[in-house]
């Protein structure tokens, strides 16, 4: 069965600090891959998702970034953080054959 | 601009009442529809979906109504437990994305 990783499950930054979560899949192949966030409050927003090793694209325009390194492997990553980047960060992988989106458990983060 | 519009913002439903949820969305492109619930500290999962073809599906205590030409879709849950507080989420997608609503904060009390 198919499973997903994401840590860590919180983390509190400092603003100008650097970020890096990283979220796995296990027991698919070359699926599609999704970070959303979600802010206190609102719904969730689609920051980048991936359809393959290297192909990134982005929805929001930000100071974050995405790498997919290997075919299972997302990345999320941040140079300096902001206070405005505090939020809960979700990973999630679909098949890529339906629009059936599976999410991990998700990472707290609070920049203070 | 908020592509799918979802209300109430939070709702509050005594055990055994209906709650009903209500999302609109602009792209007619869009060509399914789906239900996530999330418990707090948890990623969403996914619940129930539709597509456009039909305008009703049910899933045990849980309906989607669809109506295509009013560009709407809603929730009933039925016989509402106090184990279905959740925050409720519509979305649409077209081509592998999903696009979500701000989402309903759900509480069911005993």
């Amino acid at each position: 069965s198919q499973t997903i990783h994401q840590w860590p499950a919180t983390l509190v930054q400092p603003v100008g600090s650097p970020l890096s979560l990283e979220c796995t899949v296990e027991g698919t192949s070359n699926p599609n891959l999704y970070w959303y966030r979600q802010a206190a409050g609102r719904g969730l927003q689609l920051l980048f998702y991936s359809v393959g090793i290297g192909q990134i694209s982005s929805e929001v325009p930000q100071n974050l970034s995405a790498s997919r390194p290997q075919d299972r492997q997302f990345i999320l990553s941040s140079k300096k953080l902001l206070l405005s980047d505090s939020g809960f960060y979700l990973c999630a992988w679909s098949t890529g054959t339906d629009e059936k989106l599976f999410f991990g458990s998700g990472t707290q983060l609070s920049v203070l | 601009q908020q592509q799918v519009k979802q209300s109430p913002q939070s709702l509050i439903v005594q055990k055994g009442g209906i709650s009903i949820i209500n999302c609109a969305y602009e792209n007619t492109a869009f060509d399914y529809f789906p239900w996530y619930q999330q418990f707090p500290g948890k990623g969403p999962a996914l619940l129930i979906a539709i597509r456009p073809d039909v305008s009703e599906k049910k899933e045990g205590r849980f309906t989607i109504s669809f109506n295509k030409s009013a560009k709407q879709f809603s929730l009933h849950i039925m016989d509402s437990q106090p184990g279905d507080s959740a925050t409720y989420f519509c979305a649409a997608s077209k081509a592998d994305k999903l696009i979500f609503g701000t989402g309903t904060r759900l509480q069911v009390f005993p």
